[in-house]
């Protein structure tokens, strides 16, 4: 079954801590993004990447980071430098035609 | 600044009624792709459409259509005889060259509530 796998769906954290949410994709697509989604707000670029070993900042990298190691791969690390993390965080990829193709999301609580 | 603008924030209609989903996009480039999102419950994002700065066509699918008039520089879609399964958050979006390799630019989507 081919697509984009983002896990965990849901992640509930400690102030504080480290969290890496992951988004692997097995259709060998170059381009890959992070998305961050508030209640009532649109979707926010964090970061994206065109190809491995390769990424760019998006509009909110600010306590953010990413690792582009294998084509299938983009984990993204949410850090506790982040001060507002609680959010809906979605992956997406990018078979060169322009249209994103989303995974399911992951819900990140941070209590 | 916001670069689409979705100033709808929820409409709710009743099933059969048809409704239009406003969007107004802002960019300086020729080159721009305008997108719909459909965002169900679940919260995973769905494709609707992708149109080219070069291609004025309005387009048909099924109920759904869209009307992108470069002029007033909107992207518009409408469904018709809506359905309670419509019910979702859309989201309009662009895409330029100019902007973070092609990444799509959203606006703050429409919440769409259509009752039986």
């Amino acid at each position: 079954d081919g697509g984009i796998t983002q896990s965990p769906k849901y992640l509930f954290r400690k102030e504080g801590q480290n969290v890496t949410l992951s988004c692997e994709q097995n259709l060998n697509h170059d381009a890959m993004y992070w998305y961050r989604q508030d209640p009532g707000q649109g979707l926010r670029l964090i970061y994206y990447s065109q190809i491995v070993n390769d990424f760019q900042k998006g509009d909110i990298a600010e306590g953010y980071s990413v690792s582009r190691e294998k084509k299938e791969s983009f984990p993204l690390t949410v850090t506790s430098a982040q001060k507002n993390p609680t959010a809906f965080y979605l992956c997406a990829m990018d078979p060169g035609t322009g249209e994103l193709f989303f995974g399911e999301g992951s819900r990140l609580t941070v209590l | 600044a916001q670069k689409v603008t979705q100033a709808q924030t929820e409409i709710s209609v009743v099933e059969k009624e048809d409704v239009t989903l406003d969007c107004v996009y802002e960019t300086r480039d020729t080159t721009y792709y305008l997108f719909w999102y459909k965002q169900p419950p679940s919260g995973e994002l769905v494709f609707l459409i992708r149109r080219n700065s070069f291609d004025e066509q309005n387009e048909i699918s099924g109920r759904y259509s869209w009307n992108f008039q470069k002029s007033t520089s909107s992207f518009n879609f409408t469904i018709t005889a809506s359905q309670v399964v419509d019910s979702a958050v859309y989201f309009c979006a662009l895409s330029e060259g100019s902007n973070s390799g092609y990444a799509l630019n959203f606006g703050k989507g429409t919440s769409l509530l259509v009752t039986p």
